[in-house]
């Protein structure tokens, strides 16, 4: 298996723009997490999917973000409008059942502007 | 161990050293523990994970100790490798699925 795929690695956008992350997750995967990280605060959980369906966000910062799971084997985790406080590394992660152990994407860096 | 502020406690070993990297917690109710290592451009990988009802448990080159009266969790490496350099995290989870990760600590293993 290829494991958690994200894209793009890198991002570098302007203020304003709206940037969109994807993640696939682990096939056969029905749990799926996206955290941010900056030095600053860690690792934070943004949003917590099982089944396709959303069912912890407390941890999405503001309305900008938004995240969407149209099916088992993809994910969304949208900004609009960037800012350069959103800059940081956005993981994705995916295991069988939302309990047993994670496995992590190798993350976006996204840098605004 | 883990910390606060804007700087990641690092802790430098030779090769060939054991390295013990401490984390404390702070939830009580947090049943299960798990440590994460993350080398530099990369995600968080799984190293090893102990349940509450324990207080050791053994991977291979790996030992994880919990002591729950101080809320207090360790990582032992053995026989340190320069490979092993990079970020450990510890996460704690109760209840939910979610796990509350700490901040981090760098190890740097000098050839």
């Amino acid at each position: 298996d290829a494991g958690v795929i994200q894209s793009p690695r890198h991002e570098v956008t302007e203020m304003g723009q709206e940037v969109t992350l994807r993640c696939k997750p682990i096939s056969g995967h029905n749990s799926l997490f996206w955290y941010r990280q900056t030095m600053m605060r860690g690792l934070e959980l943004l949003i917590y999917f099982n089944n396709n369906v959303p069912i912890d966000d407390s941890g999405m910062p503001e309305d900008r973000f938004s995240a969407k799971m149209p099916n088992a084997s993809f994910s969304t985790l949208k900004i609009q409008p960037s800012e350069p406080r959103d800059s940081a590394v956005y993981f994705c992660a995916s295991s069988l059942m939302g309990d047993d152990e994670q496995f992590f994407g190798p993350g976006t860096r996204l840098t605004v502007l | 161990g883990e910390s606060v502020g804007l700087h990641l406690p690092t802790l430098s070993v030779q090769e060939g050293d054991n390295s013990i990297i401490n984390c404390a917690y702070s939830n009580s109710a947090s049943d299960y523990f798990i440590w994460y290592k993350q080398e530099s451009g990369k995600g968080p990988q799984f190293i090893i994970d102990i349940r509450s009802n324990m207080d050791k448990r053994q991977g291979q080159r790996v030992t994880v100790l919990l002591n729950k009266t101080v809320k207090h969790l360790s990582l032992q490496i053995a026989a340190t490798q320069p490979g092993d350099s990079a970020v450990y995290f510890c996460a704690e989870r109760g209840g939910s699925y979610i796990p509350t990760f700490g901040r981090g600590t760098s190890l740097i293993v000098h050839p």
